[in-house]
């Protein structure tokens, strides 16, 4: 069945440590997303893709990284830069048209040791 | 700039009852408008859309939405909710051409009592 997956879904980081979300559709889509959700909040857009080896901030992303490589993956890393990392992590994808939905992974929920 | 409102940040409605979760938005052309449910722990899931068209849209698990372009709204509505429609509701606008985001409410969590 075409999805998105997401891994892994629990992960925890110790302080000052880099860590890296995995986000792979097997989709065909063009477009891939990054949003962190907190408790009781809605979703941030952290960073997005629409085209292979291309992607742009959105409206948190200091503190993240991404990258594109290739059109099924879009891995994101929290650096230690990013002070409160403690979160629900969302990756999303869909195709290039702007009327099309988005596609939900289940997430991967990070945590502080 | 696109956004969305969605003013309820709460919604309790005894089971069977009817249902309206009210969306508000902001955007410079014609919207593409959607609704999302979220399960706890979970990834969103796409009730319904409208891009143009009827105004009336019709989705799954008997969700509907109404389109109001002069009053800028997407109101979810049910007829008859179940105790399984209880989870987290997201009103999202665009993407549009020149953003290539989509922007998303807050969120309204409905709680359905027995």
């Amino acid at each position: 069945d075409g999805g998105i997956t997401q891994s892994p879904k629990y992960l925890f980081r110790k302080e000052g440590q880099n860590v890296t979300l995995s986000c792979e559709q097997n989709l065909n889509h063009d477009a891939m997303y990054w949003y962190r959700q907190d408790p009781g909040q809605g979703l941030r857009l952290i960073y997005y893709s629409q085209i292979v080896n291309d992607f742009q901030k959105g409206d948190i992303a200091e503190g993240y990284s991404v990258s594109r490589e290739k059109k099924e993956s879009f891995p994101l890393t929290v650096t230690s830069a990013q002070k409160n990392p403690t979160a629900f992590y969302l990756c999303a994808s869909s195709m290039a048209d702007s009327n099309q939905p988005q596609h939900f992974g289940d997430g991967t929920r990070l945590s502080i040791l | 700039a696109q956004s969305v409102t969605q003013p309820d940040i709460h919604i309790t409605v005894s089971e069977g009852a009817s249902l309206e979760l009210r969306c508000n938005y902001s955007y410079g052309a014609t919207p593409y408008l959607f609704w999302y449910v979220q399960s706890p722990g979970q990834g969103l899931q796409l009730l319904l859309k409208y891009f143009s068209g009827d105004t009336l849209v019709q989705g799954i698990k008997g969700f509907e939405a109404e389109f109001k372009r002069s009053q800028s709204s997407f109101n979810l509505r049910k007829p008859s909710v179940h105790w399984s429609d209880a989870a987290e509701c997201f009103c999202a606008v665009g993407p549009s051409r020149n953003a290539g985001k989509s922007t998303f409410g807050d969120g309204t969590t409905l709680t359905v009592k027995p």
